[in-house]
């Protein structure tokens, strides 16, 4: 079955405490993206990877790293979390990202004390 | 740049009831769009895209959407809605030439009730 899968679900933490969130797809689709979910705002794209070692920043990048090291895995990192980063996260992949749809994993909701 | 607007932040309607949820776009650019549903606790999926041709677009769960230009909307329909169309809805704006990049809207509830 296609899909992208990410790892925890469910995560609470405390400031300063580093975690990752990982996001693995199995349909060779070479663009990845991150994803953060908020109340009134929508998606805003945190990182995106057009293929692998290629990684650039979207609209919030502030307090995430990426790494792009295998086509299929493209772990999200919150090297110390701040309760500001307590949000829901999607991972998503595509074969072409302007006019390819767009597959997203279940969502990682993240809280920050 | 590139902007989306979804007038409606919520949408109460009856079940069997037509509804329409709509969608500006802003872009320098041709444009394609898209509009996608996240049913809850799930991620989005997509229900359908323009990208050329016909302005009407057809999508899954019998949702179309029409694409017109001079006035830069995408506005989403449905003649009949069913209490499992109960989500919310997000339209979104990619550019053509190389942008590389999906701009959501802030996204639509729908809520259907019996």
């Amino acid at each position: 079955e296609a899909q992208v899968t990410q790892n925890p679900r469910y995560l609470i933490t405390v400031t300063g405490k580093k975690l990752t969130v990982t996001c693995s797809q199995n349909m060779n689709h070479e663009y990845m993206s991150w994803y953060r979910q908020d109340p009134g705002l929508g998606l805003r794209q945190i990182y995106y990877s057009m293929n692998v070692e290629v990684t650039d920043k979207g609209d919030v990048p502030e307090g995430y790293k990426v790494s792009r090291k295998e086509k299929r895995n493209f772990p999200l990192i919150l090297e110390s979390p701040s309760p500001n980063q307590t949000s829901l996260y999607f991972c998503a992949s595509s074969f072409e990202i302007n006019t390819g749809e767009l597959f997203f994993g279940e969502g990682s909701r993240l809280t920050v004390l | 740049a590139q902007s989306v607007t979804q007038l409606d932040s919520q949408v109460p309607v009856f079940e069997e009831a037509p509804v329409e949820l709509r969608c500006n776009y802003s872009s320098s650019v041709s444009v394609y769009l898209f509009w996608y549903v996240q049913y809850p606790n799930q991620g989005l999926q997509l229900l359908l895209k323009y990208l050329s041709g016909s302005t009407l677009v057809k999508g899954i769960n019998g949702f179309e959407a029409e694409f017109n230009k001079s006035q830069t909307s995408f506005h989403l329909r449905k003649p009949s809605v069913h209490i499992s169309d109960t989500a919310e809805y997000f339209c979104a704006v990619s550019g053509s030439g190389g942008y590389n990049k999906l701009i959501f809207g802030a996204g639509t509830r729908l809520a259907v009730h019996p």
